[in-house]
């Protein structure tokens, strides 16, 4: 079964406007980390933003912010005021209880176009 | 403060050559990792050195052995490289094992014909 999953292949969104990348999860541990990452056209990996299990607030990092529904077992990434440099593919990734390491899940990304 | 490197940034291989990919980090970090990114594919652990001295294996290890030479530098080798290893690399690094994030290096594309 999946553990990360990303429903959303492709999005477009207009410049300035905000968008939402969906990411849900399935894990059995009580302590866990949710991460997204972006990689845009030329090949690195960018960390954007962590939440940890107990956090009780959602995460941000100046435009971005992380809706964790964790009832629900969703992590959302929220950019705000997109740019066209946010023309990426975006990766929410889980790293799961102490006992499972440090080795993060990925799931298959969504690719996120900004339109001028 | 480069962070963690990769060399080469690009190779091509022939089926059954030998290679090693090079990854170093300048952060101080305890843990390092190896991933592989196939096509239209989230990244998947191939190995990782949770401290200096230590190596286990991760999702997909056949094909693969690596080398913790010391705290800064965690090397991926290819003995017998195979097509189904064309991909892009990843090497990452974090502080600690179990809680940190993890910060990657640019990438290695790797093509086995």
């Amino acid at each position: 079964a999946q553990k990360i999953t990303q429903t959303q292949p492709g999005m477009f969104v207009q410049e300035k406007e905000a968008v939402t990348l969906d990411c849900t999860y399935d894990t059995s541990d009580q302590s866990y980390g949710l991460f997204w990452y972006k990689q845009p056209s030329s090949g690195e990996m960018i960390f954007l933003i962590y939440q940890g299990s107990y956090d009780e607030q959602n995460a941000t990092e100046g435009r971005y912010s992380l809706n964790f529904q964790k009832a629900r077992k969703s992590a959302n990434l929220v950019i705000s005021a997109s740019q066209l440099g946010d023309s990426a593919m975006y990766f929410c990734a889980m790293r799961e209880g102490a006992n499972q390491g440090g080795k993060l899940i990925f799931g298959q990304g969504t690719e996120l176009s900004v339109k001028p | 403060n480069a962070g963690v490197t990769q060399t080469p940034k690009f190779q091509v291989l022939k089926t059954g050559q030998s290679m090693t990919l090079q990854c170093a980090q300048d952060m101080n970090h305890n843990s390092m990792y190896w991933y592989r990114q196939d096509p239209g594919m989230g990244l998947r652990l191939i190995y990782y050195s949770a401290s200096e001295g230590t190596t286990d294996k991760g999702e997909v290890p056949n094909g693969y052995n690596v080398s913790r030479l010391n705290k800064r530098e965690f090397s991926l080798r290819l003995e017998s490289a195979a097509p189904s290893q064309t991909s892009v690399y990843f090497c990452a690094s974090s502080v600690r094992f179990s809680t940190d994030t993890q910060y990657f290096g640019p990438g290695t594309r790797l093509t086995v014909l």
